[in-house]
């Protein structure tokens, strides 16, 4: 079935350092692939989206590539603040007769000063 | 203007309990859906409407049912409330007209505590 896998969290890193959270998917059709952040106590909202093979995505310094071949989508950021402190999902979306989303584990995420 | 609000923000009740959870957006979206997070932050989905027809319809217990009056509002009633049932359930909105998957908008969540 169609799934999504993240890096298990949480990732802690110290200010300016660089930020990598692998995701990976299955997928029985051609999904959109979306990252969404989940900031302490809000709802989650969109960080960045890719719709086809080899889009990048960017949005306040982070970037995640649309790899078909690898079915991957890793996010990535060259120096975090923190203020990134929040939980990140990976996710896709399929229209299957009804568009469903599948959200990965989440990875939380914390910057320290 | 807020975009998607759910009330309440919080919700304490004793097992046995019927609640109901109201969401509305703003936003002219055709598509709402409901979540469930867990302690883990694991997210899944439990319903989506489309144009106020039901859509998806996970596995979740009948004691769940969701009503949409019109487009703009998606509302959750829960019956004979469990323990398990505690966590923050998340509205969310999209336009799908396009065909294309399309990001979603989420409310701030419930947090339902089951006593």
């Amino acid at each position: 079935g169609d799934s999504v896998t993240q890096m298990e969290g949480p990732v802690t890193l110290s200010e300016e350092a660089c930020l990598t959270i692998n995701c990976t998917y299955t997928a029985t059709g051609y999904p959109s692939l979306f990252w969404y952040v989940q900031y302490p106590g809000e709802g989650l909202q969109l960080l960045l989206k890719a719709t086809k093979a080899d889009d990048k995505g960017s949005n306040k310094g982070f970037e995640a590539t649309y790899r078909k071949e690898t079915t991957s989508f890793h996010l990535e950021k060259g120096s975090v603040q923190v203020s990134d402190s929040a939980v990140y999902f990976c996710a896709l979306s399929l229209n299957t007769g009804g568009f469903k989303t599948i959200f990965g584990a989440g990875t939380r995420l914390f910057v320290k000063a | 203007d807020t975009a998607v609000s759910q009330t309440p923000k919080y919700l304490v009740t004793q097992m046995g309990n019927d609640k109901s959870i109201k969401c509305e957006q703003n936003l002219g979206h055709d598509t709402m859906y409901w979540y469930k997070q867990d302690s883990k932050k694991f997210l899944k989905i439990m319903f989506s409407y489309n144009n106020k027809e039901l859509i998806i319809n996970e596995t979740v217990p009948n004691r769940f049912s969701p009503k949409s009056p019109d487009k703009a509002h998606l509302n959750l009633h829960i019956n004979s409330l469990e323990l398990g049932d505690s966590a923050v359930y998340f509205c969310a909105s999209s336009l799908e007209g396009s065909g294309r998957p399309q990001e979603q908008f989420f409310g701030p969540g419930t947090r339902l505590t089951v006593l």
